[in-house]
């Protein structure tokens, strides 16, 4: 089955440094979802990826898409304290109809001030 | 709108005793998806449900995991009898379309703790 492999597992970086996290799945993805999840917290859903090779900016954060739809990677510019929290990536197959999303095993940012 | 709530947001319970997590999805939204997070394993998906109907359960674990959804606003899933292996934060979301690959929401989650 498909399954979506997230690394690193975990990442300490001084506040100010950059921040970049690597999904890859084992099947073509229809899209690619982000999310992130606070300590204590519940996933927040930050954005979607549906293109080969798109890439999307949300302030300090850049998405990208692989151009074979199997990877994507998320990068912070000048982490922030606030930026700390489990960063997941999700995908579903892309034989279409019902799909599982499944989740990577996240990764754990700690930012130190 | 109140986003997805979870009830209880705390259980802990003795080995062997009955469980019910229960969830209000976003009104409107029809897709429905119980998940299971822990350190190991991450975020696992149980169950998801479509218009009510259970789409796909291979995720539950055992037989003693059932899940239910009698109408579009209320779903449960039951732990019946509860073991220690099954202590996790359980999350339930909704999303707004049929199919599983749109944003779902998650509720603040149940943290269950099977002593």
């Amino acid at each position: 089955g498909q399954q979506v492999m997230q690394i690193p597992q975990y990442q300490h970086v001084q506040e100010g440094e950059d921040f970049t996290t690597y999904c890859n799945s084992s099947t073509t993805l229809s899209n690619i979802q982000w999310y992130k999840q606070r300590p204590g917290g519940h996933p927040v859903f930050l954005i979607q990826l549906v293109k080969s090779g798109e890439v999307k900016k949300q302030k300090r954060l850049t998405f990208q898409f692989g151009e074979a739809k199997k990877n994507s990677s998320l990068h912070i510019t000048a982490t922030q304290t606030t930026d700390v929290g489990t960063y997941f990536c999700a995908g579903p197959g892309n034989s279409g109809g019902y799909q599982k999303v499944t989740f990577g095993i996240g990764t754990k940012l700690q930012v130190i001030p | 709108d109140a986003g997805v709530i979870q009830s209880p947001r705390h259980e802990v319970t003795e080995m062997g005793q009955e469980v019910t997590l229960r969830c209000k999805p976003i009104s409107g939204h029809n897709s429905l998806f119980w998940y299971r997070q822990t350190m190991m394993r991450g975020l696992e998906l149980l169950i998801y449900f479509n218009n009510n109907v259970p789409i796909d359960d291979s995720g539950m674990p055992e037989d003693r995991f059932s899940a239910k959804m009698p109408n579009a606003s209320f779903s449960t899933l039951k732990i019946q009898p509860s073991e220690p292996r099954d202590s996790a934060v359980y999350f339930c979301a909704s999303s707004p379309l049929g199919r599983a690959n749109t944003e779902a929401f998650f509720g603040q989650g149940t943290r269950l703790t099977v002593v």
